[in-house]
């Protein structure tokens, strides 16, 4: 059965930096691509960034790009994401997902960027 | 504005049937790129319902089924039942995006 688990959320000041982490069991994680979706408080799903098997491809969305580094370590089965310069915006739960949707979603870390 | 439309709320009765309208356009669904349905209920996460279209994980009912035609995908959920009152989200991927796009989401009410 495949499980991840995100975690490394927590309050931090409008500027600041977090590091997310997901551990992924359950699957042979270095054969797959992977994701992060957000979602603000009372809102919808907005995918953030992707990334490769061999860490070759990284995207990002446009709110989030030049401030968030996708990255992974497949000896250990996970996946990161370095937020920095974080704004009131990006508050909401972080999501890691496999690239190719067909399996379920982790119960999310909670980011919240707030003086 | 999302880049694949939903309708913002629908309802319906138990028993009855309700389906979920995603329209996206030629760079994500009616390029070919597949289509997942996520359900979910307030202060949970998102729980996935459908995938690549019409396949459903184990453990979903086959009460939900999903669709696809041209430039849109469509959920169906037959027989309602209380617990079918949730957000429902449709997702695919756009290519000229290079990544993956969400629908604002249809909120349920089951009467």
């Amino acid at each position: 059965e495949v499980h991840l688990v995100e975690s490394g959320g927590g309050l931090v000041r409008p500027g600041g930096s977090l590091r997310l982490s997901c551990v992924a069991s359950g699957f042979s994680f270095s054969n797959y691509g992977m994701n992060w979706v957000r979602q603000a408080p009372g809102k919808g799903l907005e995918w953030v960034s992707s990334i490769d098997r061999d860490s070759v491809f990284p995207f990002y969305g446009e709110s989030v790009k030049g401030r968030f580094t996708i990255s992974r370590d497949n000896a250990n089965d996970s996946l990161f994401l370095h937020m920095t310069n974080l704004r009131p915006e990006d508050t909401g739960f972080y999501f890691c997902a496999r690239a190719d949707w067909r399996e379920p979603w982790g119960q999310g870390t909670l980011v919240t960027v707030s003086s | 504005q999302s880049v694949l439309t939903q309708p913002p709320s629908m309802s319906g009765a138990p028993g009855q049937r309700a389906t979920i309208s995603c329209t996206g356009g030629t760079s994500n669904i009616g390029a070919g790129y597949d289509v997942q349905w996520y359900q979910q209920v307030p202060g949970k996460a998102p729980r996935l319902l459908i995938y690549s279209y019409k396949n459903r994980p184990s453990g979903v009912p086959d009460r939900f089924s999903g669709s696809r035609s041209a430039t849109s995908a469509s959920l169906t959920i037959t027989n309602l039942q209380a617990e079918d009152e949730a957000d429902y989200y449709c997702q695919s991927h756009d290519r000229s995006l290079s990544g993956a796009v969400f629908g604002g989401g249809t909120r349920l009410t089951v009467l």
